[in-house]
């Protein structure tokens, strides 16, 4: 098993629906969450950090469940310029710290 | 601020060619990175460096060396190049303090025949 899992998708959806994605992991060490989102053939970029208590940026809202050991994006009112795919990251310490990113989920929102 | 830099873009090399990969970042970020992305397969991180002349193994180093000398360049060479190597290489920065927060480079992408 992966230690971090994401749905690759895609996740087709018109404009103005609201989409949810998880990640899930498998190290109850893990400590710290990101998510990050990358356009077609460009770099990853930050995107918002998950808290415990939830993390809330305009249209997005990240949240974190560690009894079930997964984190989830929740887009609003999606738009056409959301089309990307996004990359869960989480931090575990071992000794020295770990980050693995999951290989992404992938959505189109479409007109 | 240019923030992070690779070059370069785009390298096409023959099996047992050697190269150097250059990152260099105006943030004055502790910690870098190099990782590479494979479809399906997410990034993975090659080696990193938590500070100037320090350097450490992540999950796939085979095969590759890096070298910090100095704090805002971190190099990622390949000695021998094999097609599995072919791939697109990303490095990224971060404070030491969020290392979480990780700011990526455009991306060089190595074709390896």
């Amino acid at each position: 098993r992966k230690e971090v899992e994401q749905d690759p998708g895609p996740f087709n959806v018109p404009e103005g629906a609201t989409v949810a994605f998880n990640c899930t992991y498998s190290n109850s060490a893990s400590q710290s969450f990101f998510w990050y989102r990358q356009d077609c053939r460009k770099e990853p970029k930050l995107l918002m950090s998950v808290y415990s208590s939830g993390n809330e940026d305009g249209r997005f809202t990240a949240q974190l469940n560690r009894a079930s050991q997964y984190i989830s994006l929740l887009i609003r009112d999606s738009k056409l310029s959301d089309s990307a795919t996004y990359l869960c990251a989480v931090n575990m310490r071992t000794g020295g710290f770990k980050t693995i990113f999951g290989a992404g989920t992938r959505l189109f929102v479409k007109a | 601020n240019a923030g992070v830099t690779q070059t370069p873009k785009f390298r096409v090399l023959k099996t047992g060619q050697s190269m150097t990969l250059l990152c260099a970042q105006d943030m004055n970020h502790e910690y870098m990175y190099w990782y590479r992305q494979d479809p399906g397969m997410g990034l993975r991180l090659i080696h990193y460096s938590v500070g100037e002349g320090t350097t450490a193994k992540g999950e796939v180093p085979d095969g590759y060396n890096v070298s910090r000398l100095k704090k805002q360049n971190f190099l990622l060479g390949l000695e021998s190049a094999a097609p599995s190597q072919t791939s697109v290489y990303f490095c990224a920065s971060s404070r030491r303090d969020y290392h979480l927060e990780q700011y990526f480079g455009p991306g060089t992408r190595l074709t390896v025949t």
